[in-house]
């Protein structure tokens, strides 16, 4: 069975500084791997996911993440924090059909 | 505007009562799911349905039904079996299944008193 680690429940960072959130996987076969941004008391909505082809995914509001198989890693980032991005951020995986299982996810604040 | 409608935002039930939670799609998506969110456990899958009339059990299936009649419908019901049903309730859709894109709907909060 596939499943997520998320480092860090708690992300405190500077606006305008790199924001970094590792997330970790576990599957026996090649994963698809998403990240998905929930602001409070609202649904999730995608940032960005990666099935086949380019490790390296670009997705909204300036993240990134990067496909790394030999490291099982998605670390998600983005080069300047805005106050903006202060949500909670949730790593996920599919490896078959309909099932997503997600990391606990982990909140950003941001100082200005 | 395309998008997915969940019902009450809010809602509180007295312990030992069914409740139903409301999910509509209008993505014409064949797929849709129920999830339920604690704090610091993330999200866990309780019910999806790839096709109308038929739905799967998730992780956590114990103490909720559900039912698809209509393609665009997919009500959770939180029966008096559910042991702890205070959380957040999280519809999702997609057009198929696997790494299709789920859609969210801005969820339910319920509150067992």
């Amino acid at each position: 069975a596939q499943s997520v680690t998320q480092l860090g429940s708690h992300v405190s960072v500077s606006e305008g500084a790199l924001v970094l959130l590792r997330c970790n996987y576990s599957s026996s076969v090649p994963p698809y791997l998403f990240w998905y941004v929930q602001y409070p008391n609202q649904g999730l909505q995608l940032l960005l996911k990666y099935t086949t082809g380019a490790t390296l995914v670009k997705g909204i509001n300036g993240f990134e993440a990067e496909f790394k198989k030999s490291e099982t890693s998605f670390h998600l980032t983005k080069p300047s924090a805005h106050m903006s991005d202060a949500a909670e951020y949730f790593c996920a995986v599919s490896v078959n059909d309909y099932k997503l299982s997600f990391g606990a996810g982990t909140t950003v604040t941001v100082r200005a | 505007d395309g998008g997915i409608t969940q019902s009450p935002k809010y809602l509180f039930r007295k312990e030992g009562q069914n409740v139903t939670l409301s999910c509509e799609q209008n993505l014409n998506h064949d797929a849709m799911y129920w999830y339920r969110q604690d704090p610091g456990q993330g999200l866990r899958l309780i019910y999806y349905s790839q096709i109308v009339n038929d739905f799967q059990k998730g992780d956590i299936a114990e103490g909720y039904s559900v039912s698809r009649e209509k393609k665009e419908s997919f009500p959770l019901t939180v029966t008096s079996a559910q042991k702890n049903p205070t959380a957040f309730y999280l519809c999702a859709s997609s057009r198929t299944g696997g790494i299709d894109t789920q859609y969210f709907g801005p969820g339910t909060r319920l509150t067992v008193l």
